[in-house]
Order: C-alpha cells, then structure tokens, then sequence
C-alpha cells in the first residue's frame, strides 16, 4: 500500500508558482510528526536530486542552492501532511517531486508528481 | 557541497553474473552512505545504508562496503528485477546530494 500520496504537479509558466503536497495516506505504518521529511526531484530522463528537508518540527530547513529563495519547504503535523511552495519557477524545474520520510535516509517514498514549466 | 561519482555510468551484464558498482566521494563523508535502486516508472528503494547495512527486506545478494571516500555496492547474482538505475546518497552534510547513476543493462 502507498504510504505517502504527493498530488499538486502540473503545467505552469516559466515565472509562475505551484504548492505540492504530500499526504501519509491511512495506510501510513509511521507516526508523520516524528520524521523528518524530504523532497527529492527528477528531471525527465535525468538522476535524482534532493531539493529540501524539514525537521519533524519543523524547526529546521534546508535546501539546496538552486531553490533557495524560490522554494519553500513547511508541514503540517496536525493533517500529517508536508509541502512545497516553489515560487519563479524555471524550465529547469520541470522535474517528477517525490517525497520522501527522513532526513538522512529517506527510505519511504510516495509516487511522484510531475511539473512542467513551459509557456 | 559534497560531489559524489558512480562508475561506470553503464554496467552491461547477464543474469546470474556478479555487479559491481562504484561511488567516490569529493571528501571523507564517513559511513554516511546508501546505495537506491530505481525501475523504469517507480520511485527509487533504499537497498543499503550507512555503507553496508540492508535495508528492511532486501535480499542478502545485495552488499555494501567502504567508508571515507570509496564505497562499493555488490550484486552477487543478477536476478531479472535487478537490471535498474541505482544511486548513491550521502547524509554526511547538507546540501544532501545524489551520484550520477549507474544504470544495469541486461547484456
């Protein structure tokens, strides 16, 4: 059973802004407020790259550099749910999100969402 | 930011042969290592863990080894579900940062 269900990709212009998010479906073994969790993107045809992660308080952020300042990486505990505000998006961010539970190793994933940034 | 390089970038095999595949390290990252596998349309699965520990429910033909700079991942014997894209991963510093992939090719 899928245990994290990320939806809110689409087709947005270069410029534009786009929310994902990532919900622990009620198949979910883990307790969402004690993990870290993490997105990670995948351009088409291309390897993975970790984008950001939030402490399971979300007390703490990071990113990686070419998103910051664009991206914004906030949770919810209390729906157990996580997102991604991505703001001045890029072609270069047309990618597959998928998230992901920890910020070390993250070893449960959801499916993915696909973004496309095109006019 | 920590670079990590996989080689070869493609591993031409059968089934039933041994892999090996490689992850260097820009700078020492200690046993902060894990090796994905990925399948054409899924999302990747965590295979090892700091260097050389399996993941829950990963079969024992899958084994990870090195620490600092130079980490090995080995297959024992292909099985047919494993001609896939794998990865490395460090948690050693952030920014975390993926290695370029390393794709299995049936022969």
């Amino acid at each position: 059973e899928v245990q994290l269900v990320e939806s809110g990709g689409g087709l947005v212009q270069p410029g534009g802004s786009l929310r994902l998010s990532c919900a622990a479906s009620r198949f979910a073994t883990f307790t969402f407020s004690s993990y870290w969790m993490t997105w990670v993107r995948q351009a088409p045809g291309k390897g993975l790259e970790w984008v950001a992660s939030i402490k399971h308080d979300g007390s703490d952020k990071y990113y990686v550099d070419s998103v910051k300042g664009r991206f914004t990486i906030s949770r919810d505990n209390t729906k157990n749910s996580l997102f991604l505000q991505m703001n001045s998006l890029r072609a270069e961010d047309t990618a597959v999100y998928y998230c992901a539970r920890g910020g070390g190793t993250p070893d449960i994933w959801g499916q993915g969402t696909l973004v496309t940034v095109s006019s | 930011e920590i670079v990590l390089t996989q080689s070869p970038a493609t591993l031409s095999l059968s089934p039933g042969e041994r892999a090996t595949l490689s992850c260097r390290a820009s700078q020492s990252i200690s046993s902060s290592l894990a090796w994905y596998r990925q399948k054409p349309g899924q999302a990747p699965r965590v295979l090892i863990y700091d260097a050389s520990n399996r993941a829950t429910g990963i079969p024992a033909r899958f084994s990870g080894s090195g620490s600092g700079t130079d980490f090995t991942l080995t297959i024992s014997s292909l099985e047919p579900e494993d001609f896939a894209v794998y990865y490395c991963h460090q948690r050693s510093n952030w920014p975390r940062t993926f290695g370029g992939g390393t794709n299995v090719e049936i022969k």
